[in-house]
């Protein structure tokens, strides 16, 4: 069974562009999150899907960011426009259940280098 | 807020010695805690997990014990090998949303 997959890996842009990040979860799994890290700080959430809607974006840091996920399967993450503070790496993740002990399942991640 | 905080590192040891990667925790009610190793080039893959207070979570011989009176899940290994460096995270979960808040990360390197 494949599991979560993000691309690309990695992403260089310039302060100023668009850029979108892909997540595939694996299949069957309605519960969808998106986390980035920045500048080796801590893990933090942005938010979280179920199926096709929204459930929590309370982490979303501003409304440069904007995330979805068409028919309840892949979901997408654009930045526009992108500012040198979105450096860092996004991570993916996706669960079967969505009670606090279900286990999130991550991606390897895009690392996203804005010059 | 919730919060996690872990020890910094990086921590380095030889193989074969013992590890302890401190972890205590700030939330409300009784969150399950789990603690997530990422390996170079690789995700965060579940190391274990603990869902009430006193539980013990183990695997690959890390344990960790969720202690309630401490709000601590400190993670330990008997004997580590050069194959557990890694990048350590602590984190924790309520159940509404599960929504994962974690700690700072933790950067192990084991030299033979």
């Amino acid at each position: 069974e494949a599991g979560v997959t993000q691309f690309p890996s990695h992403s260089v842009i310039e302060k100023g562009q668009t850029v979108t990040l892909r997540c595939d979860p694996i299949s069957g799994h309605d519960n969808l999150y998106w986390y980035r890290r920045v500048m080796g700080k801590e893990i933090k959430f942005l938010l979280h899907f179920v199926k096709e809607s929204k459930q929590d974006e309370s982490g979303m840091p501003n409304n440069r960011f904007l995330a979805e996920r068409t028919g309840g399967t892949y979901s997408t993450l654009k930045v526009q426009p992108a500012e040198l503070e979105d450096s860092g790496v996004y991570f993916c993740a996706s669960s079967q259940h969505i009670s606090g002990s279900a286990i999130q399942y991550f991606g390897a991640g895009t690392r996203l280098s804005v010059l | 807020g919730d919060s996690v905080t872990q020890m910094e590192g990086p921590v380095t040891l030889s193989e074969e010695a013992f590890l302890t990667i401190n972890c205590t925790y700030t939330a409300t009610g009784y969150p399950s805690l789990f603690w997530y190793v990422q390996y170079p080039g690789e995700g965060l893959q579940l190391l274990l997990k603990a869902t009430k207070a006193d539980d013990k979570g183990s695997n690959k011989g890390f344990e960790a014990t969720y202690r309630k009176e401490t709000t601590s899940f400190h993670l330990e290994k008997g004997s580590v090998q050069v194959s557990d460096s890694a990048v350590y995270f602590c984190a924790l979960a309520h159940n509404a949303g599960n929504m994962l808040t974690f700690g700072g990360g933790t950067r192990l390197m084991v030299k033979p």
